[in-house]
């Protein structure tokens, strides 16, 4: 079993519409990302959370906002969807201990359309 | 804010031929660098890392990439291509909280 989920795979939506992106892991990291990729920009952090009592903006977080239930859960939901949010979301965890900077893991990507 | 670019957006390539994928940091102060590739329709997964000592760092699948400061750069090297290296590569590098700052990607096709 893959050891970050993401549900659902694929979505299409409506403008006005509210939407929730649901990740869940198996890794038992501390550490959620949301990310969105966008052809040519990469990836871009929109929330990250450090557990469960922490949850912070990233670059570009207005419009969006999450919800982390549990140290294995962080859902990122779009209140009112606009097509522009259109792209591929992605999910990722990563560990606190030992390193600075540790690897983070990806799961497979929610790619959401907006109408 | 630190930036990272990737200076080729698609690099076509020829199976078996060497391929360099480049990257620019823009940070001045402790550098840590890592390259991730994504497979079509897959999510991203660690290639390979940069975070002090020897400057040419190993990674997977045959991977290489080399650390200069000088020229603030990264680039990622192979010396002979699959088909199964057809895949989007990334350069980041993260910041305080292992946020990672990603730069825009580059397509690599592997004709065969």
């Amino acid at each position: 079993d893959a050891d970050v989920t993401q549900t659902p795979r694929n979505r299409i939506t409506k403008t006005g519409k509210r939407i929730m992106l649901e990740c869940s892991q198996t890794k038992g990291h501390d550490r959620m990302y949301w990310y969105r990729q966008d052809p040519g920009l990469g990836l871009r952090l929109i929330y990250y959370s450090f557990d469960v009592k922490d949850i912070n903006k990233g670059e570009i977080s207005d419009g969006y906002s999450v919800s982390r239930q549990a140290q294995a859960k962080f859902s990122l939901s779009l209140e009112s969807a606009i097509p522009n949010q259109t792209a591929l979301y992605f999910c990722a965890t990563s560990d606190s201990s030992g390193t600075a900077y540790n690897e983070q893991f990806f799961g497979p990507g929610t790619r959401l359309t907006v109408l | 804010a630190q930036s990272v670019t990737q200076l080729d957006s698609q690099v076509p390539v020829f199976e078996e031929a060497p391929v360099e994928l480049r990257c620019n940091y823009s940070s001045s102060v402790s550098v840590y660098l890592f390259w991730y590739v994504q497979y079509p329709n897959q999510g991203l997964q660690l290639l390979l890392k940069y975070l002090s000592g020897s400057t040419l760092v190993k990674g997977i699948n045959g991977f290489e990439a080399e650390f200069n400061k000088s020229q603030t750069s990264f680039h990622l090297r192979k010396p002979s291509v699959h088909i199964s290296d057809t895949a989007e590569y990334f350069c980041a590098e993260p910041c305080a909280g292992n946020k990672l700052t990603f730069g825009g990607g580059t397509r690599v096709l592997v004709k065969p």
